[in-house]
């Protein structure tokens, strides 16, 4: 599987701090999408970035992507206690019918107020 | 829109029973993929369908099975439960697959004894 890795495991900023959190993977992708789940309640879709895209932003959200590398990275500028939560890439790859789609193990951001 | 419901949202089951979950998808929505948690496997993909189809099957035991009705809704399965099945299940809709945005449930919380 093509299950994509989330770097660090758990990350603990103070409020206002950016937070960096990374995924990789180990083949070709058509997208990679970033979710955030709260306290074990259902995932939130954050940003899609497809694989021919470099980089997105979304309010306080920007992600990149290097396919050459095979990461992508999601930053979070002047955080809050609000981003509290699990991270989590999503590999997509291969076409609709026989692909494999996975997520990674998620990246646990605290934010202390 | 109503966003996904799952039914029920929590279960307590004892070893070798059976289990059905429901997911009922966005109003539009053709596709509709699970998804188990766990504290020790994070986030692992079951199955994808597709107007009625399994289009995409993870890496489960026979034991785990799904279906999707006319009007997109879906059900999973599981027979002779053990103690490793208990985990929280997501389950997903989007517009035409895994390949755009996914929109998650609650899910639903199903504890084996």
């Amino acid at each position: 599987s093509q299950q994509g890795e989330e770097d660090p495991q758990a990350l603990s900023i103070q409020e206002g701090e950016n937070a960096t959190m990374n995924c990789s993977y180990k083949t070709s992708i058509n997208n990679l999408q970033w979710y955030r789940q709260n306290s074990g309640r259902g995932l939130v879709h954050l940003i899609l970035i497809r694989s021919n895209e470099r980089e997105k932003h979304s309010g306080r959200l920007r992600v990149t992507l290097d396919t050459s590398k095979k990461s992508s990275s999601l930053l979070i500028t002047a955080s809050r206690a609000a981003d509290t939560a699990s991270y989590f890439c999503f590999i997509q790859a291969g076409e609709t019918s026989g692909s494999r789609l996975t997520f990674g193990e998620g990246t646990q951001l605290t934010v202390n107020p | 829109k109503a966003g996904v419901t799952q039914t029920p949202r929590y279960l307590i089951k004892t070893r070798g029973q059976q289990v059905t979950l429901s997911c009922s998808p966005i109003s539009g929505h053709r596709s509709v993929s699970w998804y188990q948690q766990t504290p020790g496997q994070g986030l692992q993909f079951l199955f994808e369908y597709f107007s009625e189809t399994q289009r995409n099957k993870g890496n489960f035991p026979g034991r785990f099975s799904g279906r999707q009705f006319s009007n997109s809704r879906s059900e999973m399965n599981v027979s002779t439960l053990e103690l490793g099945d208990s985990a929280l299940y997501l389950c997903a809709s989007s517009l035409v697959g895994t390949k755009e945005t996914q929109y998650f449930g609650p899910g639903t919380r199903l504890l084996v004894l």
